[in-house]
């Protein structure tokens, strides 16, 4: 069983850039959830796909967006990067049924952006 | 506002004795609440949960205890290991609109086993 992995590991860009990151699942998996972890703070919560649909978002603005694809895979995108962006930015996977995921969560290594 | 409290920044316990991580959470919607430990350049791992109707869950040295009347969740390490030395978050689970689950995090707690 292949767990969650997530590309690329770093990434540097400037502010006003537009970036995107990637995350496959664990196997057996079907939703995805992204979060981002400021320095020394805890994940936060942006946004969940199920069956390549968004189906709950947190408090993050419109130029953070999404994707899942048929594998169950996702993009994470944002635009116009600003400094505050940086962070590290984990996916999580988990199963989900009739709708609903699990509660239990599955996180992959994380992407570290660093906005400049 | 901080749904999920994690007062601790720090712990230090000698190797073989109980470390004891403490967790406060403001939301009684949360049905579900998790432990994930962290090494550095690593993504959070999956220890151990409990359901918001049990007040206790065990998993070999792992035990988590939930008092829903004072909202507070605490991990219980017996005995601590030099390689339980990790980052330890809480996490609240619940239902948002839309279906989602999500998960609240405490902002962490750094535990030192000491050999």
């Amino acid at each position: 069983e292949t767990g969650v992995t997530q590309s690329p590991t770093h990434l540097i860009k400037t502010r006003g850039q537009q970036v995107t990151l990637r995350c496959s699942s664990q196997s057996g998996h079907n939703t995805v959830s992204w979060y981002q972890q400021a320095l020394g703070q805890g994940p936060q919560f942006i946004f969940q796909y199920y069956r390549e649909e968004e189906n709950g978002r947190g408090n993050f603005p419109p130029r953070f967006s999404g994707l899942q694809f048929p594998n169950y895979s996702s993009e994470l995108n944002v635009n116009a990067l600003e400094l505050d962006d940086s962070a590290l930015y984990l996916c999580a996977s988990s199963r989900g049924t009739l709708g609903l995921a699990s509660y239990e969560q599955y996180f992959g290594p994380g992407t570290r952006l660093t906005v400049t | 506002d901080q749904q999920v409290k994690q007062n601790s920044p720090s712990l230090s316990v000698q190797e073989g004795r109980i470390s004891i991580l403490n967790c406060d959470y403001t939301n009684s919607m949360f049905d579900y609440f998790l432990w994930y430990k962290k090494y550095p350049a690593e993504g959070p791992t999956f220890l151990i949960s409990i359901s918001s109707i049990k007040d206790k869950n065990e998993d070999g040295r792992f035990t988590v205890f939930l008092n829903k009347s004072a909202k507070h969740l605490s991990l219980h390490i017996v005995p601590s290991q030099p390689g339980d030395s990790a980052v330890y978050f809480c996490a609240a689970s619940l239902i948002s609109s839309g279906s989602a689950r999500q998960l609240t995090f405490g902002s962490g707690t750094q535990l030192t086993v000491l050999p």
